[in-house]
């Protein structure tokens, strides 16, 4: 079963407006919350990751909002751009001593921005 | 960061017949992850990959479907057995980079199988 969950499943968004794509998880030992954008064709890319003990994370025009005691996480591209249509995949895992652990991915998120 | 190249990028092959995929980073790792995405749809871990020891492979996947090499920290193979059309998917390997800013993926392996 999938342990992250995502939505919606697709988007699409005036330039300049703001895209919202949201995840829900179940599993509490989850400690690390990256996004990624994937062009087709290629492989997908880090865009922002969080750890639980911040409740929002920006970098640039991308934010990660993080609620952990409803167990959910968003991402939020502020005034969009034709050059951000892609897809998003939300993950998460348990960290190890050296590792980011393995990625349980959300089913991703087609966004398309109108220019 | 890493730099990782794939080998090949894509590949049509018959059912029955296997392929072996190759992902090379330009750094030593310790870990490598390979990953199976199906057409239009999310990544799903195969199995984890540790130089010297033996793949540690996800629910749903056994190493006789696809075994796995990890000859030293910058390589390793992934050999997707007995295809059949259902094997269709884009393979992708990634590492954690070294420093551990973040995992990153390889450009992925485009497999059609016929």
């Amino acid at each position: 079963q999938q342990q992250v969950k995502q939505s919606p499943q697709s988007l699409i968004v005036q330039k300049g407006g703001i895209s919202i794509i949201n995840c829900a998880y179940e599993n509490t030992a989850f400690d690390y919350f990256p996004w990624y954008q994937q062009f087709p064709g290629k492989g997908p890319a880090l865009l922002i990751a969080i750890r639980p003990d911040v409740s929002e994370k920006k970098e640039g025009r991308f934010t990660i909002s993080f609620n952990k005691s409803a167990k959910q996480f968003s991402l939020h591209i502020m005034d969009s751009q034709p050059g951000d249509s892609a897809t998003y995949f939300c993950a998460a895992s348990i960290t190890l001593t050296d590792s980011w652990g393995k990625l349980q991915f959300g089913a991703g998120t087609q966004v398309v921005v109108t220019p | 960061s890493a730099v990782i190249s794939q080998k090949p990028s894509r590949d049509i092959c018959q059912r029955g017949t296997s392929l072996t995929i190759q992902c090379q980073v330009d750094s030593q790792v310790t870990m490598m992850f390979w990953y199976r995405q199906q057409p239009g749809q999310s990544l799903t871990l195969i199995a984890t990959a540790n130089q010297g020891s033996e793949a540690t492979y996800e629910s749903g996947f056994v190493i006789d479907k696809f075994p796995i090499s990890r000859p030293n920290l910058t390589f390793s193979t992934l050999t997707v057995s007995n295809m059949s059309p259902e094997d269709s998917s884009i393979y992708l390997c990634s590492v954690d980079s070294p420093g551990g800013n973040e995992q990153f993926f390889g450009p992925g392996t485009r497999l059609t199988v016929l």
